[in-house]
């Protein structure tokens, strides 16, 4: 079992939709990040959070610690949007591990 | 401020060959991090550098190395390549304040044949 498990691996949303993608983690942890990687390879880090909740702009990030979760909400979507969503902790190790990703198209 | 840059962007390497791949971080970020990525095992860590120091290091075997400079650019070097080492090789920087935070470099795309 990883780590990290991020779901669902795919999504499609039509422009405009509410959009959440979650992370579950099995190991205690000092911080979670959000990363999103857009075709290319460049990735862009978006929250860094170890409780409650931040929001930056249309991106909303929550953590529970206590039920090791996490979820990215995305509010009125939009085709820009369109991305790899990853998600990532950092353990007792310092080190980060990853999940997967989270595979978002966006359609207009 | 300027990125964090990666050099070369793209290599082309054949196996047994030996490759070094750059990172300049940005300004005053004295902290580097480097990530292989690939379509199987996704995004790994590799190592760790802080103030020329080796702070961790990931899973890798002891083909894969790296060090930093005194002017925080860091490099890593595979030897002996394999077929599995073609990936996306990401590094980034993180500030001396908020040291969990991570800037990404665009990466470099290394292809073994």
């Amino acid at each position: 079992k990883n780590e990290v498990e991020q779901s669902p691996q795919n999504l499609t949303a039509q422009e405009g939709e509410f959009i959440t993608i979650n992370c579950s983690y099995s190991v205690g942890i000092s911080a979670l990040h959000w990363l999103q990687q857009h075709p290319g390879g460049g990735i862009v880090s978006l929250f860094m959070l170890s409780s409650g909740k931040k929001k930056h702009g249309r991106l909303i990030a929550t953590i529970n610690i206590q039920e090791k979760h996490s979820s990215l909400h995305i509010t009125a979507s939009h085709p820009r949007d369109s991305a790899v969503y990853i998600c990532a902790v950092k353990g007792g190790s310092e080190k980060l591990v990853f999940g997967k990703g989270t595979k978002l198209t966006v359609n207009p | 401020k300027a990125g964090v840059t990666q050099t070369p962007r793209y290599l082309i390497k054949t196996r047994g060959q030996q490759v070094t791949l750059s990172c300049s971080p940005i300004s005053g970020h004295r902290s580097v991090s480097w990530y292989q990525q690939t379509p199987g095992q996704g995004l790994q860590f590799l190592f760790e550098y802080f103030s020329e120091t080796q702070r961790n290091k990931g899973n890798f075997p002891g083909r894969f190395s790296g060090r930093q400079f005194s002017n925080s650019r860091s490099e890593m070097n595979v030897s002996t390549l394999e077929l599995g080492d073609s990936a996306l090789y990401l590094c980034a920087s993180s500030p001396p304040l908020g040291y969990n935070e991570q800037f990404f470099g665009p990466g470099t795309r290394l292809t073994v044949l």
